[in-house]
């Protein structure tokens, strides 16, 4: 079985529904993050969380809210889609080093991704 | 524009041909990283490689870092067709995560056999 799975895997709504898009792992891993990728430009990060109790705003986070339900769920809403949030969107999870604080960078575990089409 | 950024934005070669891949970044580095992407799926970590470190070897990839130039290399030895995918290098420095945390635009790389 996967380690970080997504659902829904496809997508396609209209301009002003909400969307929640989710995020499951058994990695075991604290951090879990999700990003949007757009042609040509990389991914960008939309939110992160470190624990539980933690949630940060990443580089592109307006239009988009987020729910860290467990250690294991972490889930993205778009709470009044519109067109130019249509995208691939991955979440991600990462290993919390003891003692380094949140400036330590470990190696990122993706999920498949949500293809989302927004008409 | 972007912390780290990937050179050339694609590439073609044969297979059993080596690849190179550049990423040249503007600020100073806790570490960088390589992942590969496989059409439309998720990314793959390849090697993390911190900033006191020079090279790094994982299988028939080679990591260089360069901090003086700010830049990077991924070279792929004896490349085969399943080596197909888009390669991103990441940044990552300091404090702030959610900042400093930086996926390039990525290099295609094409294998033809």
């Amino acid at each position: 079985d996967a380690d970080v799975t997504q659902t829904p895997r496809n997508r396609i709504t209209k301009t002003g529904k909400r969307i929640m898009l989710e995020c499951s792992q058994t990695k075991g891993h604290d951090r879990m993050y999700w990003y949007r990728q757009d042609p040509g430009l990389g991914l960008r990060l939309i939110y992160y969380s470190f624990d539980v109790k933690d949630i940060n705003k990443g580089e592109i986070s307006d239009g988009y809210s987020v729910s860290r339900q467990a250690q294991a769920k972490f889930s993205l809403s778009l709470e009044s889609a519109i067109p130019n949030q249509t995208a691939l969107y991955f979440c991600a999870t990462s290993d919390d080093v003891v003692g380094s604080g949140k400036s330590s960078y470990n190696e990122q575990f993706f999920g498949p991704g949500t293809r989302l089409t927004v008409l | 524009s972007q912390q780290g950024e990937e050179d050339p934005q694609a590439l073609s070669i044969q297979e059993g041909e080596n690849a190179t891949m550049n990423c040249s970044y503007k600020t100073s580095i806790n570490n960088l990283q390589w992942y590969r992407q496989n059409s439309g799926r998720g990314l793959v970590h390849l090697i993390l490689i911190r900033s006191n470190e020079r090279e790094k070897h994982s299988g028939r990839l080679r990591v260089t870092l360069d901090t003086s130039k700010k830049s990077s290399s991924l070279l792929i030895t004896a490349s085969r067709a399943a080596d197909t995918a888009s390669y991103f290098c990441a940044t990552a420095r300091g404090d702030n995560y959610g900042q400093n945390f930086v996926f390039g635009p990525g290099t295609r790389l094409s294998v033809l056999p």
